[in-house]
């Protein structure tokens, strides 16, 4: 267990509102990833973080902004949801011996309709 | 274009026997090696790690083999369980791109009692 928790774990909107997910860490790691999951396909990355204040984007940042104004916080925000943006959600933290292992929260599910 | 590529989307195996998921790469700039185990609404778990420096890595009943000329790596599961039932992800990193991980579509393995 990272001490990593999502919220909400579950959400439903609407077309063109803005929905904002929070990730948490209690363990003061540096570095936190957004990433997206969709069938048939692995985990994709939306947007990191290496720092407060220092985020840079992934392989699928259109759409999505992020912000990290604290260690243990880093928010992912779909300004103006379109249905492509329903997906699952998972953050997570950079650690292990050499900080190559990722480990995830419990990730979560948005519908938007 | 894939970089990193698992070609089997189910696996089926007989509790007690071995497991072994397959995994291709294109990229052999990948510093590391990962594998992921996910339940349904679950973050993945991390489950073992290889160096692209060593070509075997062994952890309980987990082993991943790496073969770098053939850009193919593999996990192997013995004795298989049934608690081993769940989607397996390989992924890989190279360290210059601030540690992203580079995901494959995951395999489902279903242990048969």
């Amino acid at each position: 267990d990272a001490g990593i928790t999502q919220s909400p774990r579950h959400k439903v909107t609407e077309t063109g509102t803005p929905v904002t997910l929070r990730c948490h860490q209690t363990e003061n790691h540096r570095y936190m990833y957004w990433y997206r999951q969709d069938p048939g396909h692995g985990l994709r990355l939306i947007h990191y973080s290496y720092g407060v204040k220092d985020t840079d984007k992934g392989e699928v940042s259109d759409g999505y902004s992020v912000s990290r104004s604290k260690t243990e916080d880093f928010l992912l925000t779909l300004e103006s949801a379109t249905s492509s943006q329903t997906s699952v959600y998972f953050c997570a933290i950079r650690a292990g011996q050499t900080g190559e292992t990722q480990y995830f929260g419990p990730g979560t599910r948005l519908l938007v309709l | 274009d894939q970089q990193v590529k698992q070609n089997s989307p189910s696996l089926s195996v007989q509790e007690g026997r071995i497991s072994i998921l397959n995994c291709d790469y294109t990229n052999s700039m990948f510093d590391y090696f990962l594998w992921y185990k996910k339940y349904p609404a679950e973050g993945p778990t991390f489950l073992i790690s290889i160096s692209s420096i060593k070509d075997k890595n062994e952890d309980g009943r987990f082993t991943v083999f790496l073969n770098k000329s053939a850009k193919h790596l593999s996990l192997h599961i013995v004795p298989s369980q049934p608690g081993d039932s769940a989607v397996y992800f390989c992924a890989a990193i190279y360290s210059v791109s601030n540690y992203q991980l580079i995901w494959g579509a995951g395999t489902k393995l279903i242990i048969k009692p």
